[in-house]
């Protein structure tokens, strides 16, 4: 299995624009979790689904910020739109049991 | 709620000396505790893992972590430490949710290795 896939990698957008990040968990896991790493707040949870419906979405910051989760292997985490504080990697990370995955998270610069 | 604290922001160990990271958490019930390395432009990824049991669990790369309920600890050790475990460090809590994992994670101990 090739892992949580996320992309893209690095994203650099102006401030206002819509950002779009995706996520594709591991076959047969049906926990996706959307998590953003700062320096000041550190690793926090935005939300996350099982089997595709959205459980828990306290940790998303804004309205700005949505989540979507259309089908098993595939997920958006979007931003609406962007600001500077923004700034930050996005880390999508997929589990069926205890042993959360974690994907190579994207690095978002909003300038 | 639940939180980890783990005090050490940085550490700075000599390859081939001991290492012992520290982590305290804070949880109303049974803790699912867990360890996990983040190397520079990396995600995250699973040293080892507690849930019950013996309280001195093994990982991987040598690693190994005590859990001790008396002092709401989960420390990670290593005996000898390589210049390839220079990384960023994160002890976290768990919370089972029927299955998946909902981590809180402590804020990270970047750990520095001297040749």
């Amino acid at each position: 299995d090739a892992g949580v896939i996320q992309s893209p990698r690095h994203e650099v957008t102006e401030m206002g624009q819509e950002v779009t990040l995706r996520c594709k968990p591991i076959s047969g896991h049906d926990y996706l979790f959307w998590y953003r790493q700062t320096m000041m707040r550190g690793l926090e949870l935005l939300i996350y689904f099982n089997n595709n419906v959205p459980i828990d979405d306290s940790g998303m910051p804004e309205d700005r910020f949505s989540a979507k989760m259309p089908n098993a292997s595939f997920s958006t985490l979007k931003i609406q739109p962007s600001e500077p504080r923004d700034s930050a990697v996005y880390f999508c990370a997929s589990s069926r049991t205890t042993e959360a995955f974690f994907g190579q998270g994207t690095r978002l610069t909003v300038v | 709620a639940q939180s980890v604290t783990q005090p050490d922001i940085h550490i700075t160990v000599s390859e081939g000396a001991s290492l012992e990271l520290r982590c305290n958490y804070s949880y109303g019930a049974t803790p699912y505790l867990f360890w996990y390395v983040q190397s520079p432009g990396q995600g995250l990824q699973l040293l080892l893992k507690y849930f019950s049991g013996d309280t001195l669990v093994q990982g991987i790369k040598g690693f190994e972590a005590e859990f001790k309920r008396s002092q709401s600890s989960f420390n990670l050790r290593k005996p000898s430490v390589h210049w390839s475990d220079a990384a960023e460090y994160f002890c976290a809590v768990g919370t089972l949710t029927g299955g998946g994992n909902k981590l809180t994670f402590g804020t990270g101990t970047q750990l520095k290795v001297e040749l």
